[in-house]
């Protein structure tokens, strides 16, 4: 079966940093996005890995472990419009399916 | 560019009643989704299609059914409406990346309710 962890709720300071993790366990596994989404809005893509390691991009950077089954968002220099929910999917190879998590919904406090 | 258009924005049925969704996208995408997300559940695929002409069950597929006869669009369909078909639907796209199916783009939701 499918199965996607990650925290359900997260708060932290404007300025500061937040790790927002993700556990996976799918069949047919081929790599991990993660997704922004805005109350009352559509998910936006953030990210994507395929190989252990670290992905940069500006503020944002996620991270893969695909021998443990682990990723994590990372999120710098917080501002008070990164509050929303924040989705990790993982891509199953058999069939081109998605299968997300509950989301964290993040809320960013002056 | 439009990217991923969904119609309508909003509906309200009576149990029983059936209707259809319209999703559209101007990217040339050979991967289309419909998804359904509800509090606490996260998103669900409910029906996908890897191209035109074809389609396949995803997690949550009863009650639902789907078409693609054009490449750009991609209809789900409510034959008879359940209150628990409640939900914002969304429609995604995406397209055969590198290493695996690339990033999905979504439409902005459609809000059902049924009473």
């Amino acid at each position: 079966g499918q199965n996607i962890d990650q925290p359900t709720e997260m708060t932290a300071t404007e300025g500061a940093i937040v790790q927002i993790n993700c556990t996976y366990q799918t069949s047919g596994f081929n790599g991990l996005f993660w997704y922004q989404q805005h109350a009352g809005e559509a998910p936006t893509f953030l990210s994507y890995n395929v190989l252990d390691g670290l992905e940069e991009k500006g503020r944002f950077s996620s991270f893969l472990s695909r021998s443990k089954g682990y990723s994590y968002l990372l999120l710098k220099e917080l501002q008070m419009k990164d509050s929303a929910s924040y989705l990790c999917a993982a891509e199953s190879n058999t069939g081109n399916q998605f299968y997300f998590g509950t989301g964290t919904s993040l809320t960013v406090i002056p | 560019n439009a990217g991923v258009t969904q119609t309508p924005k909003f509906r309200v049925l009576k149990t029983g009643q059936s209707m259809t969704l319209l999703c559209a996208q101007d990217m040339n995408h050979e991967y289309m989704y419909w998804y359904r997300q509800d509090p606490g559940m996260g998103l669900r695929l409910i029906h996908y299609s890897v191209g035109e002409g074809t389609t396949a069950k995803g997690e949550v597929p009863d009650g639902y059914n789907v078409s693609r006869l054009k490449k750009q669009n991609f209809l789900l369909g409510l034959e008879s409406a359940a209150p628990s078909q409640t939900s914002v639907y969304f429609c995604a796209s995406s397209y055969q990346g590198l290493a695996g199916v690339g990033e999905q783009f979504f439409g902005p939701g459609t809000r059902l309710t049924v009473l």
